[in-house]
This record gives C-alpha cells, sequence and structure tokens, in this order.
C-alpha cells in the first residue's frame, strides 16, 4: 500500500534563511508526488508534482523539490524563506496514470522567525 | 481560471443529524472525490466516484456515508447521522478523464456539537 512519511512535525526556520522539508514514500512503482501548502483555516494550494522526467521540478513561489528514486524520497526545498511561507506542508503519492486515491503525509509546520 | 466550489464554508449541526456537504467541480472533470482532514491532523481520502458510480473508497468511509451527483454539475457528500468525531475540514476534489491532477476545493468545516 502507498504511504507517505513527513519525519518532522515541525520546523522553525529565520527569514531569508534556506529551507528543506522531507518527504520520503512507500510506493510499488515511481508514484505520482505533491507537495501542497495550507495557510491556517485555508485549503490545500498545488505548489508543485511530479510525474515523470527531470527529477528536479519547480514550483510555485520560489520552491522546488527533487526526486531521488534511490532514496524514495521528494524533497521540498526553498533557498530563501519569507515570513510569509509560514504554513502547513504537505507531501502527498498518488498511483501513475490515474492518481485516483491520493495519499497524504501528516504534515510539516513551517514557523518563520523575523 | 475553473475552480472547484464547496458549499457551506461552514457547517455546524447536532449530532444524530444528517447533513449533506455540497460541492461543484470543474465542468469538464469526470472523477471526483472526497477527503477529510480531522484538525490538526493529515488529509485522509474517503472516496472516488466515477460514471455515476464509487470507484473507491477508504475504510474511513462506512455505510453513514453516501455520496452522490445528483446532476450534471453538483457531487454532495451525505453523513446520515453525524458524530463527534466528524468534526473536520471536508475537501472535494476533482480531476480530467485521462487527467493526473486532483484540483481541490477550499473546504468544508463540519463542526458536530
Amino acid at each position: 500500500a502507498q504511504s507517505v512519511t513527513q519525519p518532522d512535525i515541525h520546523i522553525t526556520v529565520s527569514e531569508g534563511a534556506s529551507l528543506e522539508l522531507r518527504c520520503n514514500y512507500s510506493y510499488g512503482a515511481t508514484p505520482y508526488l505533491f507537495w501542497y501548502v495550507q495557510s491556517p483555516g485555508q485549503g490545500l494550494q498545488l505548489l508543485l508534482k511530479y510525474f515523470s522526467g527531470d527529477t528536479l521540478v519547480q514550483g510555485i513561489k520560489g520552491f522546488e523539490a527533487e526526486f531521488k528514486r534511490s532514496q524514495s524520497s521528494f524533497n521540498l526545498r526553498k533557498p530563501s524563506v519569507h515570513w510569509s511561507d509560514a504554513a502547513e506542508y504537505f507531501c502527498a503519492v498518488g498511483a501513475p496514470y490515474n492518481n485516483n486515491d491520493m495519499r497524504f503525509g501528516a504534515g510539516t509546520r513551517l514557523t518563520v522567525k523575523p | 481560471e475553473p475552480e472547484v466550489t464547496q458549499t457551506p464554508s461552514h457547517q455546524v449541526t447536532q449530532m444524530g443529524q444528517e447533513v449533506i456537504l455540497r460541492c461543484v467541480p470543474i465542468s469538464n472533470h469526470l472523477y471526483f472525490y472526497w477527503y477529510r482532514q480531522i484538525l490538526g491532523q493529515k488529509v485522509e481520502f474517503l472516496v472516488s466516484f466515477y460514471n455515476n458510480e464509487i470507484s473507491e473508497k477508504s475504510e474511513i468511509f462506512d455505510d453513514q456515508f453516501s455520496v452522490e451527483r445528483p446532476d450534471g454539475s453538483n457531487f454532495t457528500l451525505k453523513i446520515r447521522s453525524t458524530k463527534l468525531e466528524d468534526s473536520a475540514m471536508y475537501f472535494c476534489a476533482s480531476k480530467l478523464r485521462g487527467g493526473d491532477e486532483q484540483y481541490f476545493g477550499p473546504g468544508t468545516r463540519l463542526t458536530v456539537t
């Protein structure tokens, strides 16, 4: 069964510092991979996705993620964090070709210090 | 840009009452989904729906839940007899046939008292 692990429940970084949020997945093949962001009381906004091809994907708001098959990882990065990036971040996997039941990780809450 | 909409944004109901959460998927999408997020927890898959029938459902989606596409635009989730533990944010999503990405609505916050 597919599953997603986000090892870090809560991360605090200073504004302007770099960020990396970890995501590991368990799946029999290469799944579709996603990162979503959720601000308090808001819905889910897609940051980026990986289906195939170039393993480094660029997303919105200056985020990028790298798919590493050997490590079953899809870590999210940003070179310089802004205060507005404070939110909950969810990694998700979906079955390739139909993506019919997405599985989400438990989320990582990002706090940004001034 | 077309988007998934959900109504109401917040619903308060008493334990044991029936609730219907409404979603309007993107108009040319054919796959529809419901997810649940209990406060402070992860988003959990409930059910997927295609061609007027359930295609997959999770263990959470028991007999008290049902889904329906009553007309050409709405997609509903009914909870027959709500329990306190049904309090959560419920997200609807839709996808194109042959598409790869699910598009999420803003969610309905359900509070059961």
